[in-house]
């Protein structure tokens, strides 16, 4: 149980693109995803917490127009790398938690992640 | 402000030979602290949470244990297959549920 795909795996574009990496809870609803960003060697730097029906959190120094994301349903959420520039070139990772916000202490499942590659 | 660290950042075992991993935290107020593996290109896979000092917990040849400032990862006769890298997160007394990872420890072994 608590399966999460992320998709796509990898993506190289042009820079000026802008990108969209899915994030699904397959088997169980999630009402918090969060957003990663890991760069080689690197631990996981939190970019954003989504709750659904709701605004995403943002983390300091994240651009919030830049990375854009959408909660809509409690099994889908979608992060958009906006205008994208070989310097967002990263590995990003999705996670879900299946309870809210206030009752915190249910692990986060991780996706596989996407190997994004900027030109 | 919360803070995770790992020691050692990487460690070459070989097939058999056991040892420790290292989480060391300082933060405001543990809510839980979280252990994960994960291996090359992949997202990290859950192992453990351990919510208070004194709890210990195993699963095949891992064992987690935590005390009020910091948890081990013991690893009991490792295989090449538990090569990876073990990461350590912490979560806090708040209204989130976000947690902060420590930098991980790149386990390497050998057969």
């Amino acid at each position: 149980g608590a399966v999460v795909s992320q998709h796509p795996s990898w993506v190289i574009c042009k820079s000026g693109t802008s990108v969209k990496i899915e994030c699904r809870s397959l088997d169980f609803q999630a009402t918090t995803m969060f957003w990663y960003r890991q760069f080689p060697k690197q631990s996981l730097m939190l970019m954003a917490t989504s709750n659904e029906g709701s605004k995403a959190t943002y983390e300091q120094g994240v651009e919030k127009d830049k990375f854009l994301i959408n909660h809509a349903s409690l099994t889908l959420s979608t992060l958009t790398v906006t205008s994208a520039h070989p310097e967002d070139s990263s590995f990003y990772i999705c996670s879900a938690s299946q309870q809210g916000r206030r009752v915190g202490n249910q692990p986060q499942h991780f996706g596989d992640g996407t190997r994004l590659s900027i030109l | 402000e919360d803070q995770v660290t790992q020691s050692p950042e990487a460690l070459r075992l070989q097939e058999g030979e056991s040892s420790s991993l290292n989480c060391s935290y300082t933060v405001s107020g543990l809510r839980g602290l979280f252990w994960y593996r994960q291996d090359p290109g992949k997202g990290p896979e859950f192992l453990f949470t351990l919510y208070s000092a004194g709890e210990e917990k195993e699963k095949e040849r891992l064992k987690a244990t935590l005390t009020k400032k910091e948890s081990f990862l013991h690893i009991t006769a490792p295989k090449p297959e538990d090569s990876a890298t073990y990461l350590c997160a912490v979560q806090v007394n708040s209204g989130y549920s976000t947690l902060t990872f420590g930098k991980g420890t790149m386990l390497l072994v050998s057969p």
